[in-house]
């Protein structure tokens, strides 16, 4: 069965740090783009984060650019985001999906979305 | 940096009745990477289309796509009760990715 498990969600003061992980099964994790993709309470969906299956491709919202990295291990099956400066507006529910073009550099359509990990900023 | 701009906010609609679902785009989406998703309460988003027209494994046909360049629409035949949700369109095929800020069809 192929699965998107996030983790390491939690409640985080502003201006702290947080680290999300996915781990990916059921698929050949390294030949697929990973996105982050957010929601936050009531609201629509924001793409946060992509890179390619081969770290060669990186691209973030200009909401998170230079706060948050995303990285991969692909020895792992595992997807991850480094938030740091977090604000009360990153508080959301953090998706992760994996892409469905092979060996892309660019993005398409999101095939397989996790159930989500929450991220409330808040003093 | 593409904007997408959905049409109508909400629809209000009977079951069996048809649903259709605008999307445009401030600048024109190139080779038509356009992808419409449907999000239930408490669920992830789900793909139906892809390349503006094209289904998803899994998606049943009352569901269509069709448009290019910036205007794109999303068709529901025939509304069955599980079809009640909100729908965001997303272009793609670039290294950035932008999502419309969705249609929620709700039952009448």
């Amino acid at each position: 069965e192929v699965q998107l498990v996030e983790s390491g969600g939690g409640l985080v003061q502003p201006g702290r740090s947080l680290r999300l992980s996915c781990a990916a099964s059921g698929f050949t994790f390294d030949d697929y783009a990973m996105h982050w993709v957010r929601q936050a309470p009531g609201k629509g969906l924001e793409w946060v984060s992509g890179i390619s299956w081969n770290s060669g491709s990186i691209g973030y919202a200009d909401s998170v650019k230079g706060r948050f990295t995303i990285s991969r291990d692909n020895a792992k099956n595992s997807l991850y985001l480094q938030m740091n400066s977090l604000r009360a507006e990153d508080t959301a529910l953090y998706y992760c999906a994996k892409d469905s073009y092979i060996w892309g550099s660019y993005w398409s359509a999101f095939d397989i979305w996790g159930q989500g990990t929450m991220v409330t900023v808040s003093s | 940096e593409i904007v997408l701009t959905q049409s109508p906010g909400t629809l209000s609609l009977s079951p069996g009745e048809r649903a259709t679902l605008s999307c445009r785009a401030s600048q024109s989406v190139s080779s038509s990477y356009l992808a419409w998703y449907q999000q239930k309460p408490g669920q992830a988003p789900r793909l139906l289309i892809y390349g503006a027209s094209s289904r998803a494994t899994g998606i049943p046909d009352r569901f269509s796509g069709s448009g290019s360049g910036t205007d794109f629409t999303l068709t529901i035949s025939r509304l069955e009760p599980e079809d009640f949700a909100v729908y965001y369109c997303q272009q793609y095929g670039s290294t950035q990715g932008t999502f419309g800020q969705g249609t929620k069809v709700e039952i009448k």
